[in-house]
């Protein structure tokens, strides 16, 4: 069975350049939560997606933003790239509504110059 | 602030010798997940626990979920390389919480 996965695995860009990045989830599920994880930091929730509906946000930039398809895959955006948005970003799926048991995705890593 | 707190940061040691992560908080969590990540993958989920007090066993891995299940920790016995990586806790506050919050992880290193 196929995992969560990520397009693309590396990107760069440049400072003001916006960038999106793709999820598919495991088959079956519903939810997807996008994560950060900065360099030497444990991952910080983004958003989370429940059934097309954005059910969850965190303390993110509205320069941030993400949407979920009707076959359960998501985008996440970013406008207006800054240095400190270098960082893997994860996307990880879960069956049920909320954080219990998520699986994640390998993730993309993101470099802003 | 970081809600959740793990300790140690960073741990080498030798294989075959035992350790013990930490995973400390004030708040409450109505779960709590430890994932394993190796570097420029996402985390692997190791185990949920859910009921306080509650002990799961993975192998030669032992986790625990305080009795208050504010706080977590991870037993690993007789280390072998293959068990380097970064360990990390995650809580869920509140039951269908829309969020995992994640301690900063342990870098755990073991020494052929």
């Amino acid at each position: 069975d196929a995992g969560v996965t990520q397009s693309p695995t590396h990107l760069i860009k440049t400072r003001g350049q916006h960038v999106t990045l793709r999820c598919s989830p495991i088959s079956g599920h519903k939810s997807v939560s996008w994560y950060q994880q900065v360099l030497g930091q444990g991952p910080q929730f983004i958003f989370q997606y429940y059934e097309k509906e954005e059910r969850g946000r965190g303390n993110f930039p509205d320069r941030f933003s993400a949407r979920q398809f009707p076959n359960y895959s998501s985008e996440l955006n970013v406008n207006a790239l800054l240095l400190g948005d270098s960082a893997l970003y994860l996307c990880a799926s879960s069956s049920l509504l909320g954080g219990y048991e998520q699986y994640f995705g390998p993730g993309t890593r993101l470099t802003v110059t | 602030t970081q809600l959740l707190e793990q300790s140690p940061q960073f741990l080498s040691i030798q294989e075959g010798e035992n350790l013990t992560v930490y995973c400390n908080s004030s708040s409450v969590f109505s779960s709590l997940q430890w994932y394993r990540q190796e570097p420029g993958e996402g985390p692997v989920l190791l185990v949920t626990v859910v009921t306080g007090g509650e002990v799961k066993k993975l192998k030669r891995l032992t986790f625990q979920f305080g009795d208050a299940r504010k706080d977590s920790s991870l037993h690993i016995t007789a280390a072998q390389p293959g068990d380097t990586g970064l360990y990390l806790c995650a809580g869920e506050k509140g039951k269908g919480a829309q969020k995992l919050v994640f301690g900063q992880g342990t870098r755990l290193t073991i020494n052929p």
